[in-house]
């Protein structure tokens, strides 16, 4: 079946310091991978996504590429701000179903 | 502002208690989803409605009731519910099929006395 793995958190970082959140995955098919971040009280919102092998998805900073040699969908972002603290959920669709990793805590503190 | 719309934010019942919780969309799409979300966890799926018709059952026990009255709304019926159901229950929606990203609402959050 399908799997995604995220680093174990949480992760606890200084504003405008450099951000990396590993993902890998298992799936059968052709699968999409998105990242979803959920702020405090919140549901999740889609970050960014990418479709097939070598794109690379952006949206606020935070970037990932689509690695199928690798099975990986690594997040980073340049220089991360105390409002980036959040849960982020790195995931999967293949066939219509969502396959979530366990989600990374993120702290940033001023 | 998020284009998936729940109600109500939170709600306390007790175990003996029927509620509704309620899901709204505007973004013409026709899959249509319920998730359970415990604390620090990641969503699980409940149930799955596409064009209407539930497609997908997660082995949920019957103490959820699920129904799609129409494209846009998504309703879950609760009754007779456990102290372990208390969680924020989440509802998304997407495009059917394929590989297209579902759209979250800001949830529910429920707690069972």
């Amino acid at each position: 079946g399908n799997s995604v793995t995220q680093m174990e958190g949480p992760v606890t970082l200084s504003e405008e310091a450099f951000l990396t959140i590993n993902c890998t995955y298992t799936a059968t098919g052709y699968p999409s991978l998105f990242w979803y971040v959920q702020y405090p009280g919140e549901g999740l919102q889609l970050l960014l996504k990418a479709t097939k092998a070598d794109d690379k998805g952006s949206n606020k900073g935070f970037e990932a590429t689509y690695r199928k040699e690798t099975t990986s969908f690594h997040l980073e972002k340049g220089s991360v701000q105390v409002s980036d603290s959040a849960v982020y959920f790195c995931a999967l669709t293949s066939y219509g179903k969502l396959t979530f990793g366990q989600g990374t805590i993120l702290t940033v503190h001023p | 502002d998020t284009e998936v719309t729940q109600t109500p934010k939170h709600l306390v019942m007790g175990m003996t208690n029927k509620k509704s919780l309620k899901c709204e969309q505007h973004m013409g799409h026709r899959a249509m989803y319920w998730y359970k979300q415990k604390a620090k966890k990641p969503p699980e799926l409940m149930f799955v409605y596409s064009y209407e018709k539930l497609s997908i059952n997660e082995s949920v026990p019957s103490r959820f009731s699920p129904e799609c009255p129409n494209s846009s709304l998504l309703n879950l019926h609760l009754h007779a519910l456990q102290p372990e159901d208390s969680a924020l229950y989440l509802c998304a929606s997407s495009q059917p099929g394929g590989n297209q990203p579902q759209h979250f609402g800001d949830g529910t959050r429920l707690s069972i006395l």
